[in-house]
């Protein structure tokens, strides 16, 4: 079965500075993967997703994430953080698509003035 | 958002009653998904539907029904109420055709508590 961790429950940065929110996988075969965002009392949205083309993703908002099948990752970055930011981000893995999607635990992020 | 609607956005209900949440949506998808979201544990899905009728068991679907007769709506029905269902609800749906890596649009959630 998939699963994925997500390597840290809270992250803070600095407005203009570097976002790094990191995610491993468990697979035994090629998973799609994805991240969402969630902003407070409101549904997830779709950051971007990986499904075997291209290993770096480009997503929305300026974020995006490598594919890294040596080191089972997929982590999310972001050159420079903005206030808008915060929020709490989901790693997701699945293998057939929508009906067995396994969603990380969460990491939310804190974007400090 | 993706013309979801959610309802009730709150309930509070106590042990042993029955609790209905309505999932309505306007884009005449498919697929559409009941996930809870506990923390430290994400989303989970509880039940999904796959057209009129036609409806599957996910990941967490003990102690929950769901029904699909209209290709709009989609109800979940906790048949009576446990303190561990207290949870946040998010209906979702996928996209049209298959549902192979389409995004999930959510609404935005039903939050539970049971007393």
């Amino acid at each position: 079965a998939q699963s994925v961790t997500q390597l840290d429950s809270h992250v803070s940065v600095s407005e203009g500075t570097p976002v790094l929110l990191r995610c491993n996988y468990s697979s035994s075969y090629s998973p799609s993967l994805f991240w969402y965002v969630q902003h407070p009392n409101k549904g997830l949205q779709l950051l971007l997703k990986y499904t075997s083309a291209a290993t770096l993703v480009k997503g929305i908002n300026g974020f995006e994430a490598e594919f890294k099948k040596s080191e089972t990752s997929f982590h999310l970055t972001k050159p420079s953080a903005h206030m808008s930011d915060a929020a709490e981000y989901f790693c997701v893995v699945s293998r057939y698509g929508n009906n067995d999607m396994r969603f990380g635990a969460g990491t939310r992020l804190t974007v400090k003035p | 958002d993706a013309g979801i609607t959610q309802s009730p956005r709150h309930k509070v209900t106590e042990t042993g009653t029955p609790v209905t949440l309505r999932c309505h949506q306007t884009e005449n998808h498919r697929y559409m998904y009941w996930y809870r979201q506990d923390p430290g544990h994400g989303l989970r899905l509880i039940h999904y539907s796959y057209g009129v009728k036609d409806t599957d068991k996910g990941e967490v679907s003990d102690g929950y029904s769901v029904s699909r007769s209209k290709t709009e709506d989609f109800l979940l029905t906790l048949e009576s109420a446990t303190s561990s269902q207290t949870s946040v609800y998010f209906c979702a749906i996928g996209g049209r055709g298959q549902p192979h890596n389409s995004p999930l649009h959510f609404g935005n959630g039903t939050r539970l508590t049971v007393t």
